[in-house]
Order: C-alpha cells, then sequence, then structure tokens
C-alpha cells in the first residue's frame, strides 16, 4: 500500500461546480496534513494546511478524518483558474513529506 | 522579491558529466530539502537538512551529494549522470515557526542525453 493515496482523475467539472477530492495516509503517527497546488511546469505552492478541526479558505475547505484516516478538499463554485494538480501532503516525523501522485482538476467553461 | 530561488532553469547535459544545482532561501526557514519530481509527476524526497546537518537520506544513490555551507543554502551537486537522473529538481524550504508550510522554489528541469 502507498504511503499516501491519491485518485490522480481527471476530474473535468463545468464551472460552478463543486469537487471534493480525497486523499488516504496508511502512517496513523502522521501529525501535519497540508493540500498544494501544481499548475503544469511549475513548483507546488501551498493552498492550504489541514487542521484536525477543518479549515476553511474562501471556496476551499478542508477536512481530515483520523480515525479513518483520510483527509478530503472541497472546492466550491469552481473557476476556469481552479484547473491544476492538487497534491495531498502527509508527514512522516517532523521533516519527511510524502506527497500523493496529485488528483488533476480540469474546469471546464 | 524571491524566497526560494534555484539555479539554472535548465540544464542540458551528457552522461557522465558531473553538475551542480544551487539553492538560496532568503525566509530565514531552519530546514531545506531536495525532491525529484520524474515524468510521471510523481514527487519524491531525496535529502533533508536541518540547520545545515543532514537529517534525511532518502536511498538515493551517493552520486548525488547536497551540501549546506549555511542555513540559506543548499546545493546538489550529481557526478556521472545517466538517463534516469532526467527529472525536475525542486527545492524547498520550511520551519517550525511556520507550521512547518514548504515553501519550493522553481525548479531545475535536468536533461541527460
Amino acid at each position: 500500500r502507498k504511503e499516501v493515496e491519491q485518485d490522480p482523475g481527471p476530474f473535468n467539472v463545468p464551472e460552478g461546480a463543486t469537487v471534493a477530492f480525497n486523499c488516504t495516509y496508511s502512517n496513523s503517527a502522521s501529525q501535519s496534513f497540508f493540500w498544494y497546488r501544481q499548475d503544469c511546469r511549475k513548483e507546488p505552492k501551498l493552498l492550504m494546511s489541514v487542521y484536525s478541526s477543518g479549515n476553511e479558505d474562501g471556496r476551499f475547505t478542508a477536512q481530515l478524518n483520523r480515525a479513518s484516516q483520510y483527509i478530503s478538499l472541497l472546492i466550491r463554485d469552481s473557476k476556469l483558474s481552479d484547473s491544476a494538480t492538487y497534491l495531498c501532503v502527509v508527514t512522516s516525523g517532523t521533516y519527511k513529506y510524502i506527497f500523493g501522485t496529485g488528483t488533476r482538476l480540469k474546469v471546464l467553461a | 522579491d524571491t524566497a526560494v530561488s534555484q539555479t539554472p532553469k535548465y540544464l542540458v547535459t551528457q552522461m557522465g558529466n558531473d553538475k551542480s544545482i544551487k539553492c538560496e532561501q532568503n525566509l530565514g526557514h531552519d530546514t531545506m530539502y531536495w525532491y525529484k519530481q520524474d515524468s510521471k509527476k510523481f514527487l519524491k524526497i531525496m535529502f533533508s537538512y536541518n540547520n545545515k546537518e543532514l537529517i534525511i537520506n532518502e536511498t538515493v544513490p551517493n552520486r548525488f551529494s547536497p551540501k549546506s555551507p549555511d542555513k540559506a543554502h543548499l546545493n546538489l551537486h550529481i557526478n556521472s549522470l545517466e538517463l534516469g537522473d532526467s527529472a525536475v529538481y525542486f527545492c524547498a524550504s520550511s520551519d517550525r515557526d511556520n507550521s512547518y508550510e514548504q515553501y519550493f522554489g522553481p525548479g531545475t528541469r535536468l536533461t541527460v542525453t
């Protein structure tokens, strides 16, 4: 089993749609969780950290379920500019970050 | 105001050569990393340095040698380049005071011919 697993997609959704991605992780001792966004031929950029109580940033909501060992990302009112690959990141120990393979999102006009 | 910078951005070289990639961060972070992103877009950690000390070495061939002259710099030297080394190499940094959120450099696209 991979340490961090994501559905690679692509998820093709119309503008304005709501889309959700899940990510499962295998290490129950993981402490920190993040969602990153990576555009084609660019570096990953932090989208949001994921907190135990869940957190929201504008149209983006992240949730953590420690019991089932998954994190989720919900995007409401999708924009064309949301098209990207979304990377789930889980820490293993303090300094080791495990990246998922990413979920591709295409928002269609 | 560049936070994490890498040079060069593109590197094309022949098999067997030795090359270096440089990374600098001006965020005041105490931890720096090298990642490799292969053609399948999988991002894998290679090395991690905390306060100039190596703390993670992820079974990377010893042809790869990182060097951290100070907290703000982490360079990567690669000896005897092989075709399979072709990838995008990303440098990143993080800090405990910022909840360990990582900031990435723009990447170095290495092509070995």
